[in-house]
């Protein structure tokens, strides 16, 4: 099991250059996110998927998009890259694991992406 | 909102020491917390995973508790090693999903 994966490792942009960031996980987790951590401000979630064809904005959604392709594979997408942007970028996926009486979820995260917009 | 503020931001201690560390949370209607480990430059690894009805849980030289009253959960560490040295993020489930973070402990164990 690889895990979650992450491509690729570095970027660098330029102002209004787009690109995007894959991720993919093989751990069957029906949950995918997308954060971003910077200096000071910890890690904040851009997007998630709570399932296959299911997407919704978390706490800092703009100038973001993201695709869920199918179950194994979640795509983060900057159309017009801005230096506010130079971040690091972890993708993570949540399954559960069913306990003697309880359900318990918790994420599993890749390396992470470090993007510089100059 | 929620907001989770770990204290404190930074900690150095000698090998051996056992040492606490705090996180804190303003809206107590939570599913779960969760204690990860990052390493510079690495991605997260989840440490413990205490559900909201749990008061604590324990994993080798760790353990977590949990006062959802007070919204407060502490991390302890026993006899630490310099392979502890890391950033500790605590982070808070509204529901069966997302996940708000702390920014963070960094600890340095010194030999």
């Amino acid at each position: 099991n690889a895990g979650v994966t992450q491509t690729p490792k570095f970027q660098v942009l330029k102002t209004g250059q787009s690109m995007t960031l894959q991720c993919a996980q093989d751990m069957n987790h029906n949950s995918m996110y997308w954060y971003r951590q910077d200096p000071g401000m910890g890690l904040r979630l851009i997007y998630y998927s709570a399932s296959e064809g299911t997407t919704d904005k978390g706490e800092v959604p703009n100038g973001y998009n993201v695709s869920r392709l199918n179950k194994r594979e979640f795509s983060l997408r900057l159309e017009s890259a801005a230096p506010s942007q130079t971040s690091v970028y972890f993708c993570a996926s949540s399954g559960t694991l069913r306990t003697a009486l309880k359900l318990q979820e918790t994420q599993y995260f890749g390396p992470g992406t470090r993007l510089l917009v100059l | 909102k929620q907001e989770v503020t770990q204290i404190p931001a930074a900690l150095s201690v000698p090998e051996g020491e056992n040492l606490v560390l705090n996180c804190s949370f303003t809206d107590s209607a939570i599913y779960n917390l969760q204690w990860f480990r990052q390493d510079p430059g690495k991605g997260l690894t989840s440490l413990l995973l205490i559900q909201s009805s749990q008061r604590e849980q324990t994993s080798g030289r760790l353990n977590a508790s949990l006062d959802k009253s007070s919204g407060r959960s502490t991390l302890y560490i026993a006899a630490s090693q310099p392979g502890d040295s890391a950033t500790y993020l605590c982070a808070v489930s509204p529901g069966y999903s997302t996940l708000t973070f702390g920014k963070g402990t960094m600890l340095l164990v010194s030999p």
